[in-house]
């Protein structure tokens, strides 16, 4: 079974400051795909950034980027320059290899607040 | 290009009532699916419907029950009510057949906050 997990409290961290929101995963298929979503309090997933298993390199997008290490199945997102508008609850999400199109199993989620 | 919509927006009900939640994909797409999202929890999956027939099912009892059209859109019903069906639903569309490894990320919608007294 896939899983999912983020136990960090809340983060907080200053403005223009960069901060590492941290994911771990298990599961024991050799092809996934790792998501992570933004959800502010208006309640919309946001998609930031994808990693696909056999992806050689670190995505990144924009301010993101995916420290994926995968010998030790953790899917780490770095956001730069942080702005009072990422203050918002992240996901690490991962899709599993059920079918086609497969369901995403997400973490509990992470409360990032940016401080002026 | 309009994203994903839900309606309604917010939805009170009663214990043992029925409740149908109404999902439009973003444009293009023909697959969609449907979680849960309790407070302070991430979502869970509830189902997906591709090409007007279910195609995965979470962890739910049959009183969650959908359906998807031929223009794509979907609806998810939910039978005698429970506390604890009081959740975000959240609709999310993609693109049919996409692989395990595709970059192709689900789009939601604003979600339906259902609270059951």
């Amino acid at each position: 079974a896939q899983k999912i997990t983020q136990t960090q409290p809340g983060m907080f961290v200053q403005e223009k400051e960069a901060v590492t929101l941290d994911c771990t995963y298990d599961t024991s298929d050799p092809s996934y795909g790792l998501f992570w979503y933004k959800q502010p309090s208006s309640g919309e997933m946001i998609f930031l950034i994808y990693q696909g298993s056999y992806d050689q390199q670190n995505a990144t997008e924009g301010r993101y980027s995916l420290n994926f290490q995968k010998a030790r199945k953790s899917a780490n997102l770095v956001i730069s320059a942080s702005q009072l508008g990422d203050s918002a609850m992240y996901f690490c999400a991962m899709r599993d290899r059920t079918g086609a199109n497969s369901k995403l199993t997400f973490g509990k989620g992470i409360t990032l607040s940016v401080r002026p | 290009d309009a994203g994903v919509t839900q309606s309604p927006t917010h939805l009170i009900k009663t214990r043992g009532q029925q409740v149908t939640l109404r999902c439009s994909p973003k444009s293009g797409h023909d697959t969609v699916s449907w979680y849960q999202q309790a407070l302070g929890q991430g979502p869970q999956f509830i189902f997906q419907y591709y090409e007007e027939e279910e195609r995965q099912r979470g962890n739910f009892p049959d009183r969650f029950s959908g359906h998807q059209f031929p223009n794509y859109s979907s609806e998810l019903n939910v039978n005698a009510l429970l506390l604890g069906d009081s959740a975000l639903y959240l609709c999310a569309s993609s693109h049919g057949l996409a692989g395990v490894t595709s970059s192709y990320e689900q789009y939601f919608g604003p979600g339906t906050r259902l609270t059951v007294t």
